[in-house]
């Protein structure tokens, strides 16, 4: 069973930075591209940011390029996204995921982003 | 990166079909069949239902299906059930390398 597993959120002040992690499990992780995607309080979905399965390539949303960084340890089953120069809008339910093909399949329940003085 | 445009709700009642419509541009709805929809219950993490515009994952009824012409693409749930009462959201690949997601449908089974 695929199971991905978000840890790292929390309350940060605007201007600060936070590192979110994924454990994933059940499967090859290093056969993968990952994704992280966001859902702010009662809104819809953003894709954020994605990785292909070496890390070799990645890609970002404008909301949030040059200041999000994505990477992946493949030794530790393990995606990551570094968030700096935090906003209150970057305030959200942060998921990661694993892709399929080019389609989000498995996501995770998320860890909570909440950006505030 | 403009988020496609999907109905804010859609309603049917049980074993009515409904159809939920998502369109964007050439950049990403019509220039790739690279076309997503997600089931999202409240409180859950979204499910994949369509992907590659008209692709089932294993697992996934029938029921649903996906279509796309040119710029827009649509969702269509077949035989309601309460259970479908859920928000969908479509997502596309687009030319710059990333994904765009919808702006969600609320679909209310009546």
């Amino acid at each position: 069973e695929v199971q991905l597993v978000e840890s790292g959120g929390g309350v940060v002040r605007p201007g600060g930075s936070l590192r979110l992690s994924c454990a994933a499990s059940g499967f090859t992780f290093d056969d993968y591209g990952m994704s992280w995607v966001r859902q702010a309080p009662g809104k819809g979905l953003e894709w954020v940011s994605g990785i292909n399965w070496n890390g070799g390539s990645t890609g970002y949303a404008d909301s949030v390029k040059g200041r999000f960084t994505i990477s992946r340890d493949n030794a530790k089953n393990s995606l990551y996204l570094q968030m700096n120069s935090l906003r209150a809008e970057d305030t959200a339910l942060y998921h990661c995921a694993r892709d399929q093909g080019v389609a989000q399949k498995d996501w995770g329940q998320g860890t909570l982003v909440t950006v505030s003085s | 990166q403009s988020a496609l445009t999907q109905p804010a709700s859609v309603s049917g009642s049980p074993g009515q079909s409904i159809t939920i419509s998502c369109t964007g541009t050439s950049s990403d709805v019509g220039g790739y069949n690279y076309v997503s929809w997600y089931q999202q219950h409240p409180g859950k993490a979204p499910k994949l239902m369509i992907y590659d515009v008209s692709k089932r994952p294993s697992g996934v009824s029938n029921r649903f299906s996906g279509s796309k012409s040119g710029n827009t693409a649509s969702l269509t749930i077949s035989g309601l059930q309460a259970e479908d009462e859920a928000d969908y959201y479509c997502s596309s690949y687009t030319s710059s390398s990333t994904w765009v997601f919808g702006g969600g449908t609320k679909l209310t089974v009546l």
